[in-house]
């Protein structure tokens, strides 16, 4: 398996411009969810979704963070207006329910100007 | 609701020394008990993991017994690496929880040749 994929890898863009951030759970994988990792607040979890219905988004910053999961292979994290302060890696993790066990992707770090 | 502390970092080592990262948790249930850890510019990945009380993970050198007298699940491995360089997460899961992970801060380890 190619493991959980995310796009893009790194993202550069100016304050107020629309970002989306992409992800693609491993096959099979009924839980996806959505972090944000900075020096200052570590790693904070966003949201999640079970079977692509989102279970808990009380880690959501504020309205200008959106989050959808279409179908069962791929979940978008959309930011609306983008400020500064939204600069960080995000990840998206997927687990399968029966272990526990959340597998990561790489990462989108991004750069708001 | 559920927690985890772990010690404080950065940790500082020279190659072979032993190593110890403390963990304790706070959980409602019987929750599994996970190390991950996660290299320079890379997602989190599983270490090791433990589901029932006296259970050891192991994996890499790397071993945490879960004890649940003292609700702890502390790191330890023997003889460390310059490869050992990261930040190490305890987390904790509750099938109570629907598969949400409950993290902790991450501690940053270097070690030294």
């Amino acid at each position: 398996d190619a493991g959980v994929i995310q796009s893009p890898r790194h993202e550069v863009t100016e304050m107020g411009q629309e970002v989306t951030l992409r992800c693609k759970p491993i096959s099979g994988h009924d839980y996806l969810f959505w972090y944000r990792q900075t020096m200052m607040r570590g790693l904070e979890l966003l949201i999640y979704f079970n079977n692509n219905v989102p279970i808990d988004d009380s880690g959501m910053p504020e309205d200008r963070f959106s989050a959808k999961m279409p179908n069962a292979s791929f979940s978008t994290l959309k930011i609306q207006p983008s400020e500064p302060r939204d600069s960080a890696v995000y990840f998206c993790a997927s687990d399968s329910g029966v272990t526990d066990t959340q597998y990561f992707g790489p990462g989108t770090r991004l750069t708001v100007l | 609701g559920n927690s985890v502390t772990q010690m404080e970092g950065p940790v500082t080592l020279s190659e072979e020394a032993f190593l110890t990262i403390n963990c304790t948790y706070t959980a409602t249930g019987y929750p599994s008990l996970f190390w991950y850890v996660q290299y320079p510019g890379e997602g989190l990945q599983l270490l090791l993991k433990a589901t029932k009380a006296d259970d050891k993970g192991s994996n890499k050198g790397f071993e945490a017994t879960y004890r649940k007298e003292t609700t702890s699940f502390h790191l330890e491995k023997g003889s460390v690496q310059v490869s050992d360089s990261a930040v190490y997460f305890c987390a904790l899961s509750e099938g109570t929880n629907a598969g949400k992970s409950t993290f902790g801060d991450g501690t940053t380890l270097t070690v030294k040749p």
